[in-house]
């Protein structure tokens, strides 16, 4: 079936540092999907790409699309200790009809 | 909108009991889904519907049934509970997107389960 991988699965880093999460599908996929998970919460969309290559930007995240379309990366600049939390990838699979998580990328910041 | 809510929040069960998770939804959404997340597991898809009637089965759907009679409601039945169903449970709804696939999640609060 289909898997979705994602690296590093912890990160530490100090307030002010980049962050980057790297997620790779087994299969191509039509879209990708980020949320983001604070600790005690549930998950919260972040955003959605669409297009092979794509790059789209909130305020100090940058999200990208594979130009294949199997593999996406977020990266934050001068992190904040709002950042905290875990981040997830998503991607629907051969079937479209369900999402497939990737396993999270949880990031701690010292302030 | 109260957007998705479950019930219970917390619940502890004993070992062969059976319980029922509650999640609904206002958004009018067609998908909705259960998950169960354990640490350094992500968030592994239990069951999933994409409208009324209609239920398919995700990774992990052993010990749980679903059922969706309308397009608001999708409880989990947990039928004879064992201690590898301790986890958070989490419920979410989504529109379908213009490719037919399930866009945009909404996730409910989550229910912590122990099973002892």
């Amino acid at each position: 079936g289909q898997q979705v991988m994602q690296i590093p699965q912890y990160q530490h880093v100090q307030e002010g540092e980049d962050f980057t999460t790297y997620c790779n599908s087994s299969t191509t996929l039509s879209n990708i999907q980020w949320y983001k998970q604070r600790p005690g919460g549930h998950p919260v969309f972040l955003i959605q790409l669409v297009k092979s290559g794509e790059v789209k930007k909130q305020k100090r995240l940058t999200f990208q699309f594979g130009e294949a379309k199997k593999n996406s990366s977020l990266h934050i600049t001068a992190t904040q200790t709002t950042d905290v939390g875990t981040y997830f990838c998503a991607g629907p699979g051969p079937s479209g009809s369900r999402l497939t998580f990737g396993e999270g990328t949880q990031l701690t910041v010292n302030p | 909108n109260a957007g998705v809510t479950q019930t219970p929040k917390f619940q502890v069960l004993k070992t062969g009991q059976s319980m029922t998770l509650q999640c609904a939804q206002d958004m009018n959404h067609e998908y909705m889904s259960w998950y169960r997340q354990d640490p350094g597991m992500g968030l592994r898809l239990i069951h999933y519907s994409v409208g009324a009637g209609i239920t398919d089965q995700g990774e992990v759907p052993n010990g749980y049934n679903v059922s969706r009679s309308t397009t608001e409601d999708f409880p989990l039945r947990l039928l004879s509970a064992a201690p590898s169903q301790t986890s958070v449970y989490f419920c979410a709804s989504s529109r379908r997107t213009s490719g037919g696939g399930p866009g945009e999640q909404y996730f409910g609060p989550g229910t912590r389960l122990t099973v002892t």
